[in-house]
Parts: structure tokens; sequence; C-alpha cells
């Protein structure tokens, strides 16, 4: 069954720094990966997904996530923090369950703080 | 209303209770899933509904007893609930993931429970 580990339950970043959120994906084929964020008292909202296209897929809010094979890694990143981005981030892994069924499996998350 | 709805925001109910959660997608989905987020646990897939039939039941106690009368609306009827069963809880809609392979889930705002 396919999986995904998030790395870090908690990171806390600078306003205008880098953000990494780490995200590792166990799949017996090529996966279906997603990011979704979840902002305090919201439903979570796709922020970018992989679907065997380009590694490098591009999201909403300036992120981006790299689908890297060798190291089964789908990491998040943001060039530059803002305050605004403080949220919890969630990776997901389509995982088929059979007869024709489909679900998402997360990860446990990783809940962002942005330092002014 | 756009996106995906849920009512009410916010429950409180005795364990003797019975209510029910409403879910309402205004996207043209013909895929419903409710989750169920406690703190410190992974989102937990509960129902899945695919042109409305059930398609998956992650092992959820009967004391939650879904209901999905067309493709734009979703239940949730709640009955003799534990206090261990307060939790956000979350609905989703996609489009038929058998048959569309996009496999993007909208999430509605989710109903904040608490059962005394």
């Amino acid at each position: 069954a396919q999986s995904v580990t998030q790395l870090g339950s908690h990171v806390s970043v600078s306003e205008g720094a880098l953000v990494l959120l780490r995200c590792n994906y166990s799949s017996s084929v090529p996966p279906y990966l997603f990011w979704y964020v979840q902002y305090p008292n919201q439903g979570l909202q796709l922020l970018l997904k992989y679907t065997s296209a380009a590694t490098l897929v591009k999201g909403i809010n300036g992120f981006e996530a790299e689908f890297k094979k060798s190291e089964t890694s789908f990491h998040l990143t943001k060039p530059s923090a803002h305050m605004s981005d403080a949220a919890e981030y969630f990776c997901a892994v389509i995982s088929y369950s059979g007869a024709g069924s489909y679900q998402l499996t997360f990860g446990k998350g990783t809940k962002l703080s942005v330092i002014p | 209303e756009t996106g995906v709805t849920q009512t009410p925001r916010h429950l409180v109910m005795g364990m003797t209770n019975k209510k029910s959660l409403k879910c309402e997608q205004h996207l043209g989905h013909n895929a419903m899933y409710w989750y169920k987020q406690s703190a410190k646990k992974p989102l937990e897939l509960m129902f899945v509904y695919s042109l409305e039939e059930r398609v998956e039941n992650n092992s959820v106690p009967s004391r939650f007893s879904p209901e999905c009368p067309n493709s734009s609306h979703l239940f949730l009827h709640l009955h003799t609930l534990q206090p261990e069963d307060s939790a956000l809880y979350l609905c989703a809609s996609s489009q038929d993931p058998g048959r569309d392979r996009s496999y993007e889930q909208y999430f509605g705002p989710g109903t904040r429970l608490t059962v005394t």
C-alpha cells in the first residue's frame, strides 16, 4: 500500500526565509502525490499535485515541489516565507484500494510557523 | 454557494443525542467522502461514495451512518456517540476517480463536533 511520511510535525521559519517541508513516499507503482494546506478553522486546500508529468511542480501561493524518484521524496518549498503561510501542510498519495476504488492517504501533517 | 459547503460548522451533542452533518458540493462532481480529523492523528477516511453508491467503508463504527441521496449531497448521521468521537469532520468531493485520473479532492470547511 502507498503511504507518505512527513518529517517534522512543526517547522518554524523567519519571514522572508526559505520554507522546506519534507515528504517521503512509499509506493510500488509510480505515485500520484499531493500537497494540501489547512488554515485554522478551515478545510484542506490543494496546493499542487504530481501526476508523472514534469518533476518540478508549481502550485499556488508561490509554492513548488520536486518529485525525486531516487530519493522517494516530494518536498515542498517556497523561496520566501510570508506571515500568511502559517498553516498546517499535508502530503498525500493516491492509493488503490481495490474494486476500482482509490483513496487519498495523508501524512500526519507539518505545522508551519512564520516568525516576524 | 460555491465549492463544498458543510453545516453546521460547530456541533455539541450529548452521548444519547441523534444529529446529522450535511455536506453539499457545487462542483458537478460524482464522488463524495467523509474524513475524520483528530488531534495528533492523520486524516482518516471514513466513507466514500461514487456515483451515489458506497464504495468504501473503512471499518467505521455503526454509530456513524452515511447517506448519499444524490451526487450533490452527503449526510453523516450520528447516534450514541462517545467522547473520543469529538473531532473535525471533513467532507470532500471529486470526479469519480475510476474515470477521471486527476484524483483531486476538494474539501469543505468541516464540522467541529464535540461529544459531551
